[in-house]
């Protein structure tokens, strides 16, 4: 069946190291690929999607690359703030009027 | 003008009890969803409708109804209420397999 993984429940660092959020995922279909952040209180919004294999979209600093070939998503930033310290989901949309979300990972960043 | 709306904000249960949590957008998508999101578990996927039509249903139980009066209303209704419900509920939009547009969810708690 189709799933995301996302390996770490929480991750803490210092203002200004890089960020990288791990997503893997599970398809029989082509998924279109997706991260969400939610912060504290508010409702999940979407932060990056990528459609194409191996194009890279970027928002807000925070880039993610599609690797059909390690079925994996992962979500970068080169230089965190503390501003970032959000839960961050991993999804996927299998086909239409489904998406499945990952555990979600917390992002902590220390000033 | 807020594109989702959802009501109420707050909802407080007590067991056994049945309630209705509202849900209407104005972004013009065809798909609509509800999410339950709980500090136990992640963002769930719940139900997904197009035009009125359940498109997908990934909740076991069958105390949970959506209720489609209009293409772009979804409601959910819970019957029998335990406190294992208390969850926020978010309920989303999204045009095909686009990005899922969030409102900003209820708060349900049951007593």
């Amino acid at each position: 069946g189709d799933s995301v993984t996302q390996t770490e429940g929480l991750v803490t660092l210092t203002e200004g190291l890089p960020v990288m959020l791990n997503c893997t995922y599970q398809s029989t279909y082509s998924p279109f690929l997706f991260w969400y952040v939610q912060h504290l209180n508010e409702a999940p919004k979407l932060l990056l999607k990528s459609f194409t294999d191996n194009k890279r979209p970027e928002h807000q600093g925070f880039h993610a690359t599609l690797h059909k070939s390690s079925s994996s998503f992962h979500l970068q930033k080169s230089s965190a703030q503390l501003s970032d310290s959000a839960l961050y989901y991993c999804a996927l949309s299998p086909n239409a009027y489904k998406v499945i979300f990952g555990k979600g990972t917390h992002l902590h960043v220390l000033p | 003008d807020p594109k989702i709306i959802q009501k109420p904000k707050y909802l407080v249960a007590v067991t056994g009890s049945e309630k209705i949590l509202i849900c209407e957008q104005y972004l013009g998508h065809n798909a609509m969803y509800w999410y339950r999101q709980s500090a136990k578990k992640p963002l769930e996927f719940m139900f997904s409708y197009s035009y009125q039509k359940l498109m997908d249903n990934q909740t076991a139980s069958s105390r949970f109804q959506p209720q489609s009066s209009k293409k772009n209303h979804l409601d959910l209704q819970i019957t029998a209420l335990k406190p294992d419900d208390s969850a926020t509920y978010f309920c989303a939009s999204s045009q095909d397999r686009a990005e899922q547009f969030f409102g900003p969810g209820t708060r349900l708690t049951v007593l």
